[in-house]
């Protein structure tokens, strides 16, 4: 079955850059969009971007672009999302999601979510 | 960027009662809706895409309609399980520009 994996939680202080990766398994991953989502504590869910895995084509939501890269590793099935200069509103979790079949761009399957924490 | 707005903020119902969410875009988005359930401490699930589609595995209790710019989420009648935090996603741009509502807690009465 599809199984997204993500790496460990991060604390990383103001002005830094955090990697969180997202291991891909159980489908071909060069089939399926890969989106990222964060949520800050107790509150709602934002869209952080998305690329294709074959192409290698990205997007991101407009408060995040200049500052996030998405990229992905095909060999490994794992796509990462490195976002940069953090402050502490960036504290949130972050989830990665695969489309939910081929050519659909919105999320099926999730990630667990990799908490990043931003604090001198 | 599309706004999607969702009503009510929350919404207070019993057990076997019928609950409608609402979605309203900025503009015209088709048909390209999805909803999600988000649990406490737990990632997202897809309930529906393209507006009516439910996904995979997802009870005939949950329904989606709309097109346009208003969406709506119906749960017939509500199981204990489907009290959680109710998403609209609209993803109907290209190159993909995505936006989430703001949610719908939907709370036991």
């Amino acid at each position: 079955q599809v199984q997204l994996v993500q790496s460990g939680a991060e604390v990383k202080k103001p002005g830094a850059s955090v990697k969180v990766s997202c291991k891909a398994s159980g489908y071909s991953f060069i089939d399926y969009d890969i989106n990222w989502v964060r949520q800050t504590s107790g509150q709602g869910l934002e869209w952080v971007g998305w690329m294709n895995p074959e192409s290698g084509n990205t997007a991101s939501a407009q408060k995040f672009q200049g500052r996030v890269t998405l990229t992905a590793d095909t060999s490994i099935s794992t796509a990462y999302m490195d976002l940069s200069s953090l402050t502490s509103d960036d504290s949130a979790v972050y989830f990665c999601a695969s489309g939910a079949s081929r050519a659909a761009s919105y999320p099926g399957h999730w990630g667990q979510g990799t908490p990043v924490t931003v604090s001198s | 960027e599309t706004v999607m707005t969702q009503s009510p903020a929350t919404l207070s119902l019993s057990p076997g009662e019928r609950a409608t969410l609402s979605c309203r875009a900025s503009q015209s988005v088709g048909s390209s809706v999805a909803w999600y359930q988000q649990i406490p401490g737990q990632a997202p699930r897809l309930l529906i895409y393209g507006a009516s589609i439910r996904a995979s595995g997802i009870p005939a209790r949950f329904s989606g309609s709309g097109s346009g710019t208003d969406f709506t989420l119906s749960i017939s009648s509500l199981q204990s399980e489907d009290f959680a935090v109710y998403y609209c996603f609209q993803y109907n741009n290209w190159p993909p520009s995505h936006t989430f509502g703001q949610g719908t807690k939907l709370e036991i009465k």
